[in-house]
């Protein structure tokens, strides 16, 4: 079944240490996206992908950084730089970058800072 | 700026009542796409409904039915004889060019809670 998988689906760490979260695709989709959410709030951008090897800055990079060296894979890591990472982080994919592309998501991943 | 604002945070109903989530939109663009995602408890937020800014016409999946008016900026979305499967978060979301490409702004989404 074609699709996005996120790993783990929980995580903890310690305050200080960056952990990365992992986001593969088996749908042949050019770009990819990560999103955070909070409790009670929308979904905001953190980084995007266009095609291998090229990213852009969402809404919320501050904090985070990303790698798109294969098409299917598109890896976050958040760093000890942000200053309030524990949230809900989404992945997704769409087939291109035009706003008419639906967007398809996985089933996500809560981090815990502790 | 592009903004989808989602003013009803929770709504709670009877099983096979109707309901309407309300979604309201600002952009600048003449061409733009509307979205509507389920997020169920398990949290993968799953593709509902794409819309574009030049068909108004109302559209009807089984129970769910969408009423986009422009006039009013608003693209609704209505569950007819409600269930308790229907029991998520829905999210309103819009995309057009002055977003950049395909960058979704999403709303706060509504918690719809269907109880027996």
């Amino acid at each position: 079944d074609g699709g996005i998988t996120q790993s783990p689906k929980y995580l903890f760490r310690k305050e200080g240490q960056n952990v990365t979260l992992s986001c593969e695709q088996n749908l042949n989709h050019d770009a990819m996206y990560w999103y955070r959410q909070d409790p009670g709030q929308g979904l905001r951008l953190i980084y995007y992908s266009q095609i291998v090897n090229d990213f852009q800055k969402g809404d919320i990079a501050e904090g985070y950084s990303v790698s798109r060296e294969k098409k299917e894979s598109f890896p976050l890591t958040v760093t000890s730089a942000q200053k309030n990472p524990t949230a809900f982080y989404l992945c997704a994919s769409s087939i291109g970058d035009g706003s008419y592309n639906e967007q398809f998501f996985g089933p996500g991943t809560r981090l815990t800072v502790l | 700026a592009q903004k989808v604002t989602q003013a009803q945070t929770e709504i709670s109903v009877v099983e096979k009542e109707d309901v309407t989530l309300d979604c309201v939109y600002e952009t600048r663009d003449t061409t733009y796409y509307l979205f509507w995602y389920k997020q169920p408890p398990s949290g993968e937020l799953v593709f509902l409904i794409r819309r574009n800014s030049f068909d108004e016409q109302n559209e009807i999946s089984g129970r769910y039915s969408w009423n986009f008016q422009k006039s009013t900026s608003s693209f609704n979305f209505t569950i007819t004889a409600s269930q308790v499967v229907d029991s998520a978060v829905y999210f309103c979301a819009l995309s057009g060019f002055t977003g950049g490409g395909n960058k979704l702004t999403f709303g706060t989404g509504t918690q719809l809670k269907v109880e027996l």
